[in-house]
């Protein structure tokens, strides 16, 4: 079946540094992927829409000044989180929709950031 | 924006026994997802509902959407330990969208 990746799976960085996290759709394209972060015993909260070609869509609240997205092919995403600050903490995962008639939507493993 | 209301929270069953997970919207839902999580992983998908009345099952998961295609159930027979984690719907925010919006969640344990 479909595969998404991420990497990397897990990340500690220090208080003002910027961490990027890929998002890689294995065995199809994806011109667009989806970006979400969980906070411990909450749901997934969608942040941002990643379209291939041109600029991310992001949801009400998101400020995209800080989350940089980037697609740089029908098989990549890039989520950076710039000037990361303890409270960037959290679990983000990525999903990819398969298209076509029968249309899916697989989810990566998730990267699990901690901000010190 | 659409909201998807579950319940219950959270939920501890003995092993054996049957369950129900309830998925609740304001409005229409538009392709209705299903997925699994370990806590600190990946989304493990289950099934995805589309039309009114429809009704899926792979082994002991069956998961249902109702006519009016507001409201799902995710019902487990026989629970086993294998089936704890949480469990999460997650609904198209309108006919032509891709990206899922998500409900609250619901924590599963299984009591031996």
């Amino acid at each position: 079946g479909a595969v998404v990746s991420q990497h990397p799976s897990w990340v500690i960085c220090k208080s003002g540094t910027s961490v990027k996290i890929e998002c890689r759709s294995l065995d199809f394209q994806a011109t667009t992927m989806f970006w979400y972060r969980q906070f411990p015993k909450q749901s997934l909260m969608l942040m941002a829409t990643s379209n291939e070609g041109s600029k991310a869509t992001y949801e009400q609240g998101v400020e995209k000044d800080k989350f940089l997205i980037n697609h740089a092919s029908l098989t990549l995403s890039t989520l950076t989180v710039t000037s990361a600050h303890p409270e960037d903490s959290s679990f983000y995962i990525c999903s990819a929709p398969t298209g076509g008639t029968q249309e899916t939507q697989y989810f990566g493993p998730g990267t699990r950031l901690l901000v010190l | 924006s659409q909201e998807l209301e579950q319940s219950p929270q959270s939920l501890i069953v003995q092993e054996g026994k049957n369950l129900t997970i309830n998925c609740t919207s304001s409005k229409t839902l538009y392709g209705l997802y299903w997925y699994k999580q370990k806590y600190g992983e990946g989304l493990i998908f289950l099934m995805m509902l589309q039309k009114g009345g429809e009704e899926k099952s792979h082994e002991k998961i069956t998961a249902k959407l109702d006519e009016k295609k507001q409201q799902s159930s995710l019902h487990i027979t026989a629970s086993q330990p294998s089936h704890a984690g949480i469990y999460l719907c997650g609904a198209h925010p309108y006919s032509s969208a891709s990206k899922i919006i998500f409900g609250s969640g619901t924590r599963l344990s299984i009591r031996p």
